[in-house]
């Protein structure tokens, strides 16, 4: 079944270490995106990637820092976890260009940064 | 800046209908999106308006109003499984989505 994959579905981590979250599509999609979602506030991009080899900085990068070697994946990583980082993170992707950019999510991943 | 505006909460009858307002500030404009989202659940894209005017799509239909910056979402014949999140997200200068904090629905029998 064509879709967008996400590993782990959830994580509890200790403050201060590494931790990369998984996202696959299938789809064949150019862009795919990593969002952060917390109570009450919209979903924040976090990095986005137009296109495979390519990666850009969203609104809430710091912290973070993904890679896209190839179409179908694109890991995130946290480098050093702190408990700011406690959240919702959803991976997204589209055909991006032109103004029609539908987006697909993964299901998200929880995680609790202690 | 660039901000989106949305009410928080809204209650609503099962098989009445509801409104959802959206007004945004962005830089540039290339269309927006509304997304529905489950609790504990990823969002799914409902609907895409780009021109002014209504887009009917079965019982949801979402209009655009370019010139003030504005957007609803109107839910016909509500059903108990439409209690979710809606989610408005207008496209920027950069075909970068900017979300809404979402409007959570709550449908009463």
């Amino acid at each position: 079944i064509a879709g967008i994959t996400q590993a782990p579905t959830s994580q509890i981590l200790a403050a201060g270490r590494r931790m990369t979250l998984r996202c696959t599509q299938d789809m064949r999609h150019n862009a795919m995106y990593w969002y952060r979602q917390d109570l009450g506030l919209g979903l924040r991009l976090i990095h986005y990637s137009n296109t495979a080899g390519t990666t850009g900085k969203g609104e809430v990068p710091d912290g973070y820092s993904v890679s896209r070697a190839n179409t179908d994946d694109f890991p995130l990583t946290l480098a050093s976890a702190v408990p700011s980082q406690t959240s919702v993170y959803f991976c997204a992707s589209s055909n991006g260009g032109g103004s029609y950019n539908e987006q697909f999510f993964g299901p998200g991943t929880r995680l609790t940064v202690l | 800046g660039q901000n989106i505006d949305q009410p928080t909460e809204m209650t609503a009858t099962e098989g009445a209908i509801v409104q959802i307002n959206c007004t945004y500030q962005t830089s540039g404009f290339n269309g927006l999106f509304w997304y529905q989202q489950h609790a504990g659940e990823a969002p799914t894209f409902l609907s895409y308006n780009v021109l002014d005017g209504l887009e009917e799509k079965g019982r949801f239909s979402s209009f655009l109003s370019r010139s003030k910056g504005y957007s609803y979402l109107l839910l016909k014949e509500l059903q108990m499984k439409d209690s979710a999140s809606y989610l408005c997200a207008p496209l920027d200068s950069n075909y970068q989505l900017i979300w809404g904090a979402g409007t959570k629905l709550i449908i009463k029998p």
